[in-house]
């Protein structure tokens, strides 16, 4: 059975940071490219960053960039998003997805909030 | 930056009505590699996102015959034909071929 399970979230200050990690199981996963994608409360989809294969190449929208790292360990299944300098506009459920959109983690919470 | 326009915000249907969902790219999303990396997902209540369509056109395994996928280019088309009332949810139009957009979502109400 193909499993992603996010962990990691919670409530955080602005300005602080926070690591969501992803454990994948039951499928090939240093075979796919991997995204983190988050949803604001109400809100529609929102890419966050991107990963290949290898962990060599990423790439963020700008609303991200410089303050987000993605990364991953293919030995551990485990895909990774670094996050500083949280905002208030980053509350969201984050969810990493395989490339192919066919395999979706449950999502985790984040909360920005003083 | 690609901006996928979706449309209408918002369906209601009865049961066993046929309906339709447009999504419409600023840019071509056709690859280089002659693929176009258009996708439709659902969304239900609660629920994180499911593949329905990949590549335009093509049915995600397991998924009903009754959602299908058309368009090229710019223009893309998602329909149901006759919905059922497991359908309800959120739609999502997401292009891949150039970074990764998603549009702003279709909202099926069952009426």
């Amino acid at each position: 059975e193909v499993q992603l399970v996010e962990t990691g979230g919670g409530l955080v200050q602005p300005g602080r940071s926070l690591k969501l990690s992803c454990v994948a199981s039951g499928f090939t996963f240093s075979s796919y490219w991997m995204y983190w994608i988050r949803q604001a409360p109400g809100k529609g989809l929102e890419w966050v960053s991107s990963i290949n294969t290898d962990g060599g190449s990423t790439y963020y929208p700008d609303s991200v960039k410089g303050r987000f790292t993605i990364s991953r360990d293919n030995a551990e299944n485990t895909v990774y998003l670094q996050m500083n300098s949280l905002r208030s506009e980053d509350t969201a459920t984050y969810y990493c997805a395989n490339h192919d959109f066919d395999y979706w983690g449950q999502g985790v919470m984040v909360t920005v909030s003083s | 930056d690609v901006v996928l326009t979706q449309t209408p915000p918002t369906l209601s249907a009865t049961i066993g009505q046929s309906v339709s969902i447009s999504c419409r790219s600023s840019q071509s999303l056709l690859h280089s590699n002659g693929n176009t990396y258009l996708n439709w997902l659902l969304q239900r209540p609660g629920q994180p996102p499911q593949l329905l369509i990949y590549l335009v056109s093509r049915l995600e395994s397991g998924v009903p015959n009754r959602f299908s996928g058309s368009g090229s280019g710019t223009d893309f088309t998602l329909k149901i034909s006759g919905v059922e009332a497991e359908d309800l949810g959120v739609y999502y139009c997401v292009q891949s071929t150039h970074a990764l957009t998603f549009g702003s979502g279709t909202k099926l109400e069952i009426k």
